[in-house]
């Protein structure tokens, strides 16, 4: 079965260092989503990519973050200068573009933790 | 306002005993979609259920039944015959249709523990 597939599973970084979290979303979808999970809270959306470019994005996602598809598979977050409060579990997400019932299939996460 | 709320931080029930975990919602989208995740322990995010705004009549998937009221804009999810395994955190979502590339919008999760 297809899946979505996010690396590293665990970054640890030093505050105001750089990351990137890769993401392989499943082959024939179209649309790509970040969404943060901090611990014991609920999941919330980041960003939202399609036809190359962001299609809509969330208060939380301001200038220390960005995506990019830099090729056919490849979808990654990058966060410029990491916080602590950036510490949280990182879902990529990906689904067809349509019907609206098309259920997000989530990656395993990568938990990250800023110290 | 919240859009997705789910009133029961936490819910026990014993093996094989049926239950309901509750989801209100808020939309003035006359399309949408309601979501259930599960995620267990190890983080995964699963997807259960889904129910679409003009489906008219319930959703099921096996053990799981989604009990829509959609003038009450309720949309809670029954778990029949618990299992140990069930032992998750449980997330409601919504997508709407118009304004939005489709985004999900969780509620902050039930966490149910299943009792052998």
């Amino acid at each position: 079965e297809p899946e979505v597939t996010q690396t590293p599973s665990h970054q640890v970084t030093q505050m105001g260092q750089e990351v990137i979290l890769r993401c392989v979303p499943i082959s024939n979808h179209l649309y790509f989503y970040w969404y943060r999970q901090i611990l014991g809270q609920k999941v919330e959306f980041l960003v939202s990519f399609y036809n190359n470019e962001i299609s809509e994005k969330s208060e939380i996602f301001d200038d220390q973050f960005s995506v990019e598809r830099p090729d056919g598979s490849n979808f990654t977050l990058k966060i410029r200068s990491t916080k602590l409060e950036d510490s949280a579990m990182y879902f990529c997400a990906s689904r067809q573009p349509h019907p609206i019932e098309a259920e997000a299939f989530f990656g395993q996460g990568t938990r990250l933790t800023v110290v | 306002a919240q859009k997705i709320t789910q009133t029961q931080p936490g819910m026990f029930v014993q093996e094989k005993e049926a239950v309901t975990l509750d989801c209100t919602y808020d939309t003035s989208d006359p399309s949408y979609g309601l979501f259930w995740y599960k995620q267990p322990s190890s983080g995964e995010m699963i997807f259960l259920i889904y129910q679409g705004s003009y489906d008219q009549q319930n959703a099921t998937e096996g053990r799981y039944s989604l009990n829509f009221q959609k003038a009450r804009k309720s949309a809670n999810l029954v778990i029949s015959a618990s299992q140990l395994g069930d032992s998750a955190m449980y997330f409601c979502a919504m997508r709407e249709q118009g304004g939005s590339q489709g985004n999900l919008i969780f509620g902050k999760g039930t966490k149910l523990s299943v009792k052998p």
